[in-house]
């Protein structure tokens, strides 16, 4: 059966470093990838797509990768800061809908 | 602009009991979609309208959940006879087309069943 795997256990940094957040995926081959960002009370906030021929997309400080053969996409955030801290979550297209993973909690300390 | 809203933004109900969320989508949206998220999970798909047409209910997890949008923009989840394991945030996002673009989420619902 389709499965997607995120970080289950929350990722900490500090403050300026890079976060990287991973997720890999089995039993599936999605035409596209998108990352959300989700706070406590509030539903997801899109923040980037990425298409399976893309290998690299940008915004700001956000970078996602889509590695196609790997089965994985990576999302970086540079420079982090403390209001970056959320759980951000990676959906995957199945025909007509969003398949989403579980998310990864991330906690940016000063 | 206006987001997509819900209500109520929190439903306490006894167990057996009806209960009907409802959402606004962001207007003109044709694509609303319904989620239900539990503590810790990610969003898991319930439904699909494209207007008024509900072309996919897949995730529905049993013939308890029931679903419109009469008349392409507002739209209804009902669950009959609530259970326990009802209890989750019920999540409604709408999107200008279909695939390949964002969703734009609402604040949920969030239900606990007695």
């Amino acid at each position: 059966s389709q499965k997607i795997e995120q970080n289950s256990e929350a990722l900490n940094i500090q403050e300026g470093k890079t976060a990287t957040l991973t997720c890999n995926y089995t039993n599936y081959s999605p035409a596209y990838l998108q990352w959300y960002r989700q706070d406590p009370g509030r539903g997801p906030v899109f923040l980037l797509l990425i298409r399976e021929n893309e290998k690299e997309k940008r915004k700001e400080r956000l970078k996602v990768t889509f590695d196609t053969t790997l089965k994985q996409s990576l999302f970086h955030i540079t420079a982090s800061q403390p209001a970056d801290s959320a759980t951000y979550l990676c959906a995957l297209d199945n025909t007509d809908k969003l398949i989403f993973g579980t998310g990864t909690r991330l906690q940016v300390f000063p | 602009g206006a987001g997509v809203s819900q209500s109520p933004r929190y439903k306490v109900a006894k167990r057996g009991q009806d209960v009907a969320l409802r959402c606004d989508p962001i207007s003109g949206h044709v694509s609303l979609f319904w989620y239900q998220q539990a503590l810790g999970q990610g969003p898991e798909f319930l439904t699909y309208f494209q207007n008024e047409a509900q072309l996919d209910k897949s995730g529905l997890p049993s013939d308890r959940f029931f679903a419109e949008r009469p008349e392409g923009s507002v739209s209804t989840l009902k669950i009959q006879r609530t259970q326990q394991e009802d209890s989750a945030v019920y999540l409604c996002a709408s999107s200008s087309h279909m695939g390949y673009n964002e969703q734009f989420f609402g604040p949920g619902t969030r239900l606990t069943v007695l």
